[in-house]
């Protein structure tokens, strides 16, 4: 069973804007991380938010954290077309598993 | 990524037995082998830290896993199934708890 999902299927925005993904989850995490993965490339890391942390950037991604309705989001802004991928939140619990939810494919067209 | 390398990256079979290759060159500790079925999420199979095997036990016993070092891990696969059609990444991380997974290119197996 999945004990992390994002919520949305799919979404896509024009080049330039801005999207947000957002992951809800099922259990206590010691960290939550986002993936993006590229068609025919494996899951690549973009940020990685532990438990005691609030919000975390990289460039032009952000990603926060709220512990107490067990959810994050991943925003992106001045989109561009190579962000279109499918993008994973994952959820780590102190054990030695990381556990992917369903996945968002983004698409940004021109 | 060209710092794990999986081999070979394309495999098509029959009901034959095949292995899986993988090698990273970043000195971690812990190395794995996920699962992804079209338009599903990664799905561990197992997982070695330090040479030590942790398997996730919904896998089906044709899926052999080994470790020869702390830099290659191989995955032996008899008598493959049509549902075993998927593509199969090696990753590894420095350690196993809320660590970066860093993961290969990944190796496409087809059953016909």
């Amino acid at each position: 069973s999945q004990l992390a999902e994002e919520n949305s299927w799919a979404l896509s925005v024009h080049e330039g804007e801005s999207v947000t993904v957002n992951c809800s989850y099922k259990t206590s995490i010691t960290a939550l991380q986002w993936y993006r993965q590229k068609s025919g490339k494996g899951p690549a890391q973009l940020i990685l938010i532990r438990s005691n942390e609030r919000e975390k950037r990289n460039g032009r991604l952000r990603a926060t954290l709220d512990t107490s309705s067990q959810s994050s989001s991943l925003s992106i802004t001045a989109t561009r077309c190579e962000d279109t991928a499918v993008y994973f939140c994952a959820t780590s619990s102190g054990s030695w598993q990381l556990i992917f939810g369903s996945g968002t494919q983004l698409t940004v067209m021109p | 990524n060209t710092k794990i390398t999986q081999s070979p990256r394309y495999l098509i079979l029959g009901r034959a037995n095949k292995s899986l290759e993988c090698e990273q060159h970043l000195g971690h500790n812990a190395m794995y082998w996920y699962k992804q079925s079209a338009e599903k999420p990664p799905e561990l199979m197992f997982l070695y830290n330090l040479k030590q095997l942790i398997r996730n036990e919904t896998v089906p016993s044709r899926f052999i896993p080994e470790c020869p070092d702390s830099s290659k891990l191989l995955l032996h696969i008899s008598a493959v199934d049509p549902e075993d059609s998927a593509v199969y990444f090696c990753a590894s991380s420095p350690g196993t708890s809320g660590n970066t997974l860093y993961f290969g290119e990944g190796s496409r197996l087809i059953v016909v």
